[in-house]
């Protein structure tokens, strides 16, 4: 399995609301990635995860909340969002964190009304 | 032609002709370098890599050259296909900060 999956596909939520998006992968990588990727731009860093413990954090605001519940899964927990983090979210894994290739997931296309 | 406006940069080719596009990085700490495809509604898809160590690795009808003097990547595809059009990135990589940073991208099209 050299796949990364991604739920829900869609998403389209409130800013009151409180959300997950979800990231798995079965490859034994050790390195997981969430990235922000808005229309025409490239995809940009929030969170690295190394063997389950964060590792990066690239002064994400904290109505965005990562986890790692083991090596296999990654969530990214959203409350009280705003319409501007409307985005591709991307997750992504490696075999270790370093100069390493990555696999990325299909995204979740985040709508915040 | 190659275009740069308020919108992605656009290169068109001609199905069967040669694409180069360029991709000039920020860091000359960079050690490590991919080239990604994006399609549209897709994740972005591992093309080829390179080490600092070397200046050109070639995989099947792609080449990547590396010039570290200029701080510049370009990414070759051979005989271009109608599947090549997409969104392509480069992403640099430092073993120090082992964040991937990446470039702005640029949009293939293919033209029949």
């Amino acid at each position: 399995d050299t796949e990364v999956t991604q739920t829900p596909k869609h998403l389209v939520m409130g800013m009151t609301n409180k959300k997950s998006l979800k990231c798995e992968q079965h490859m034994g990588h050790r390195a997981m990635y969430w990235y922000k990727q808005k229309a025409k731009k490239p995809p940009e860093l929030m969170f690295v995860y190394s063997y389950e413990k964060l590792s990066i954090n690239e002064s994400v605001p904290s109505r965005f909340s990562p986890e790692c519940p083991n090596s296999s899964l990654l969530n990214l927990h959203l409350h009280a969002l705003q319409p501007e983090d409307s985005a591709l979210y991307l997750c992504a894994s490696s075999q270790e964190q370093g100069v390493d290739e990555q696999f990325f997931g299909p995204g979740t296309r985040l709508t915040v009304l | 032609g190659e275009s740069v406006g308020l919108h992605l940069p656009t290169l068109s080719v001609q199905e069967g002709d040669n694409s180069i596009i360029n991709c000039a990085y920020s860091n000359s700490a960079s050690d490590y370098f991919i080239w990604y495809k994006q399609e549209s509604g897709k994740g972005p898809q591992f093309i080829i890599d390179i080490r600092s160590n070397m200046d050109k690795r070639q995989g099947q009808r792609v080449t990547v050259l590396l010039n570290k003097t200029v701080k510049h990547l370009s990414l070759q595809i051979a005989a271009t296909q109608p599947g090549d059009s997409a969104v392509y990135f480069c992403a640099e990589n430092n073993s120090g900060t082992y964040k991937y940073i990446f470039g702005t991208g640029t949009r293939l099209k293919v033209l029949a």
